[in-house]
């Protein structure tokens, strides 16, 4: 079992559309939280770290469920530039000198 | 506005030939990360160094290695290049993991 699971999507939606991606992690001891964005051929980018009480950017909600182990990224209104492979990244408290990445979730969004 | 830089962004090499993938970050990061990734695959960790002189394997076997004479400079040298090697590479750097990671631009490596 991998330490973070994603569903690798591709998740093709219109333009405008909210949509949802969940992410499981395996250490209950993790502590903390993050999305990232990858762009085609790109490097990853920080969209937001991820509180215990969840918070907003915009568009965008992340929440966590420490109970559940899983975290969510909602995204509002879906642009085209919103196409992307979206990273769910956690940092394990046992390990000190990694992150954790998922696989990613790839976002389309068409016109 | 990027702190951590990578060059060249692109490279085309023969096999057998040697070469070195500079990554460097003005943000004074002790830790700094290399990792591998092919087309529309995740990220695979080769190295990671704590700080100077500090360096490790990460979790997938690569035949790189790489260095940390500097606490800004983490450069990752193929003595051989083979067409296997072909893939992009990432640096990336942290001063904590509780801010994560600010990756470089990578470096898109052909090896022909």
């Amino acid at each position: 079992r991998k330490e973070v699971e994603q569903d690798p999507g591709p998740f093709n939606v219109p333009e405008g559309a909210t949509v949802a991606f969940n992410c499981t992690y395996s250490n209950s001891a993790s502590q903390s939280f993050f999305w990232y964005r990858q762009d085609c051929r790109k490097e990853p980018k920080l969209l937001m770290s991820v509180y215990s009480s969840g918070n907003e950017d915009g568009r965008f909600t992340a929440q966590l469920n420490r109970a559940s182990q899983y975290i969510s990224l909602l995204i509002r209104d879906s642009k085209l530039s919103d196409s992307a492979t979206y990273l769910c990244v956690v940092a394990p408290r046992d390990s000190s000198y990694k992150l954790i990445f998922g696989s990613g979730t790839r976002l389309l969004v068409r016109p | 506005e990027a702190d951590i830089y990578q060059t060249p962004r692109y490279l085309v090499i023969g096999t057998g030939k040697k070469i070195t993938l500079e990554c460097s970050q003005t943000m004074g990061h002790d830790k700094m990360y290399w990792y591998q990734q092919d087309p529309g695959m995740e990220l695979h960790l080769i190295h990671y160094s704590y700080g100077v002189n500090s360096t490790e394997k990460g979790d997938l076997s690569s035949e790189s290695t790489v260095s940390r004479i500097r606490t800004e400079h983490f450069p990752l040298t193929l003595e051989s290049a083979r067409p296997s090697h072909t893939s992009q590479y990432l640096c990336a750097s942290s001063e904590t993991l509780a801010d994560g990671y600010t990756f470089g631009s990578g470096t898109r490596l052909t090896v022909v």
